[in-house]
């Protein structure tokens, strides 16, 4: 079982609606959870972070987490085509490394 | 700069060709760290430093792969005997030293081996 895990999709969305990214992880020490987007042949770039249980939002999007439950997702409101890409959840625990999941490839469909 | 720089942007090797790949961390950030990508895949771990200590090798593929941060700022990632395996896109990230502090990337350094 890897450490982080998501769905790698693709996941096709129409322009306008919510998408909604989901994360699950293993180690249940994990403190401080990131969602990164990863356009085509450049690297991640944070969009958010969160620590602690409930939503947390910025913008456009919500960052949802359950730690009970060991998961985190993100949603993105008023989805627009430039939202377009591989979006990656991480975990840390500790100020040590990040660990990645595989990444969600969502598209918007104009 | 206010990023993370990594160079070079592309190094194609020929198999058994020794490479070196750079990163000058953003300034004042403590905790280094390399990051293996294949195509498709998310980010994995190699190493990390915190200062010039070199405090987790757990990532590094095999005894072929060799990392430095002798003044605790610039970091090289050398990698002896390339194989065509080892062909991938290699991430550096720099952070503060906090539990809540994410990293930052930089452009990474696309290796083909031949």
């Amino acid at each position: 079982q890897k450490e982080v895990e998501q769905n790698s999709g693709p996941l096709s969305v129409p322009e306008g609606a919510i998408a909604s990214l989901n994360c699950t992880y293993s180690d249940r020490g994990s403190q401080s959870f990131f969602w990164y987007r990863q356009y085509s042949g450049k690297s991640p770039e944070l969009i958010m972070f969160i620590y602690s249980n409930g939503d947390k939002e910025d913008g456009r999007f919500t960052a949802q987490l359950n730690k009970a439950s060991q998961y985190v997702s993100l949603l993105i409101r008023d989805s627009q085509p430039s939202d377009s890409a591989t979006y990656l959840c991480a975990v840390k625990a500790g100020n040590e490394k990040l660990t990645f999941g595989t990444g969600t490839r969502l598209t918007i469909i104009p | 700069g206010a990023g993370v720089s990594q160079s070079p942007r592309y190094k194609v090797a020929k198999r058994g060709q020794d490479v070196a790949l750079r990163c000058d961390p953003i300034s004042g950030h403590v905790s280094l760290f390399w990051y293996q990508q294949a195509l498709g895949q998310g980010p994995e771990f190699l190493t990390y430093f915190q200062n010039e200590a070199q405090l987790d090798k757990s990532g590094l593929p095999s005894d072929r792969f060799f990392a430095e941060r002798p003044e605790g700022s610039v970091s090289t990632l050398k990698i002896q005997r390339t194989q065509q395996e080892d062909s991938a896109v290699y991430l550096c990230a720099s952070s503060f030293d906090r539990v809540d502090s994410p990293l930052h990337f930089g452009n990474g350094t696309r290796l083909t081996v031949t």
